[in-house]
């Protein structure tokens, strides 16, 4: 299966807790975009690379909240100190280079924060 | 005011239906894009447009930049097309480089 990858698909932590997320993208893929997506909504934007170089963060990515992708290849999305409100769906896409660009999702990763 | 407003929110039909699902968008994007969500999360890109008209089987998406307004069709609905539809407009330049999504239709088609 040559299509986006995320890994785990299910996470459940205790509040205080430390989760990381892994996107792997089309391996032909440029740039990668993580997305969090709560109950009825619809997804929002977090941040995004253009290779290993992270261009832009939402307000949304609190302190606790780090994203990296050090090869320009997959990509870590990271909470510390998880709160009850993290709890939501994050998806990761991948494009080819960005402008006017497909972007392809992930299955996403669904975070239960107990 | 979000900048990308769907409509309508929930919607019910009988198999055969023709259907519509209309988006707004409240600034200049480049790209108009039209995804499907099932139960259980996973998002598949279904358009993205960015004038003119698009038809693959039995969905059609236009888009009238001038009126900044896309809709999305569904022709002879099946219960498999049951899912969330989701338009999400793409700001390209200078610092931003993001989707903006709307917040989905929930389509519901009954046999």
């Amino acid at each position: 299966d040559t299509g986006v990858s995320q890994d785990p698909r299910h996470k459940i932590t205790k509040r205080g807790q430390n989760v990381t997320f892994r996107c792997d993208p089309i391996s032909e893929h440029n740039r990668l975009y993580w997305y969090r997506q709560t109950l009825g909504q619809g997804p929002e934007f977090l941040t995004y690379f253009q290779n290993e170089a992270q261009l832009e963060k939402s307000r949304l990515l609190s302190d606790r909240f780090s994203a990296e992708r050090p090869k320009g290849s997959f990509s870590t999305l990271e909470i510390q100190r998880t709160e009850q409100g993290d709890s939501a769906m994050y998806l990761c896409a991948s494009s080819l280079n960005g402008r006017d660009d497909e972007q392809f999702f992930g299955p996403g990763t669904r975070l239960t924060v107990l | 005011k979000n900048e990308v407003e769907q409509s309508p929110q929930n919607l019910t039909a009988q198999e055969g239906e023709f259907i519509t699902i209309n988006c707004s968008y409240s600034v200049g994007i480049s790209a108009l894009h039209w995804l499907q969500q099932h139960p259980g999360g996973g998002i598949v890109s279904l358009f993205m447009l960015s004038s003119g008209k698009k038809k693959h089987g039995r969905l059609i998406a236009t888009i009238n930049i001038q009126e900044k307004h896309s809709s999305l069709h569904i022709t002879a609905s099946h219960p498999r097309d049951s899912a969330v539809y989701i338009c999400a407009a793409f700001f390209y330049g200078g610092a931003t480089n993001k989707l903006i999504f709307g917040t989905g239709t929930l389509l519901a088609v009954q046999p």
